[in-house]
């Protein structure tokens, strides 16, 4: 039971690349999130997929995509990389109304 | 107005001591308190999740919910240097999740 993985662990892009970071989660758990955590900002809600099949914006979803491929993976991409989106990345799932379960984050470097 | 403020400290004390972290929240729609602890450098792990007010034990932990006044704590009892991470509160209703910028807390040996 891996509970919640990402990959990479970390990552340096340059101004303009795209990525994709993966998830993947084995608790059978309907709704995952993206996270970016920030000093000073706390975490702050990319998108979210309630369940299988289904994906929403969260507080910050500019310049980030989400594909909920199947119930145990979320991906987040980065089109055109920009030096703002330099962060700490979280994924996480969650049963509806219960608690959330975190990977161990992306770290992400925009030169 | 943020869903979730908490006071980003740093707070530092020495160990054996009680540590009280606390959050205020805006909405009282909110259906489940929770606390998170997170090591430098590593994900959140949930250390705490209560639904109603009043409160919850587990071990040195101790979180307490006043949904009257919107307010959600967490008490340390004896402190150890283990202890030391980021606290983080979090607030949710429905599908959406809502975090503390969380409270950094050295305990001193």
């Amino acid at each position: 039971n891996a509970g919640v993985t990402q990959t990479p662990k970390f990552q340096v892009l340059k101004t303009g690349q795209s990525m994709t970071l993966q998830c993947a989660q084995d608790m059978n758990h309907n709704s995952m999130y993206w996270y970016r955590q920030d000093p000073g900002m706390g975490l702050r809600l990319i998108y979210y997929s309630a369940s299988e099949g289904t994906t929403d914006k969260g507080e910050v979803p500019n310049g980030y995509n989400v594909s909920r491929l199947n119930k145990r993976e979320f991906s987040l991409r980065l089109e055109s990389a920009a030096p703002s989106q330099t962060s700490v990345y979280f994924c996480a799932s969650s049963e509806a109304l219960r608690v959330g379960r975190f990977g161990p984050g992306t770290r992400l470097l925009v030169l | 107005q943020k869903e979730v403020e908490q006071d980003p400290g740093p707070l530092s004390v020495p160990e054996g001591a009680i540590v009280s972290l606390n959050c205020t929240y805006s909405n009282s729609a909110f259906q489940y308190f929770m606390w998170y602890r997170q090591y430098s450098r590593k994900g959140p792990e949930l250390l705490m999740y209560t639904y109603s007010s009043g409160n919850k034990e587990d071990g040195r932990f101790t979180a307490q919910v006043d949904k009257s006044s919107k307010y959600i704590s967490l008490f340390i009892r004896d402190s150890q240097p283990s202890d030391s991470a980021t606290y983080l509160c979090a607030v949710n209703t429905g599908n959406q999740f809502y975090f503390g910028t969380g409270t950094s807390l050295t305990v001193i040996p």
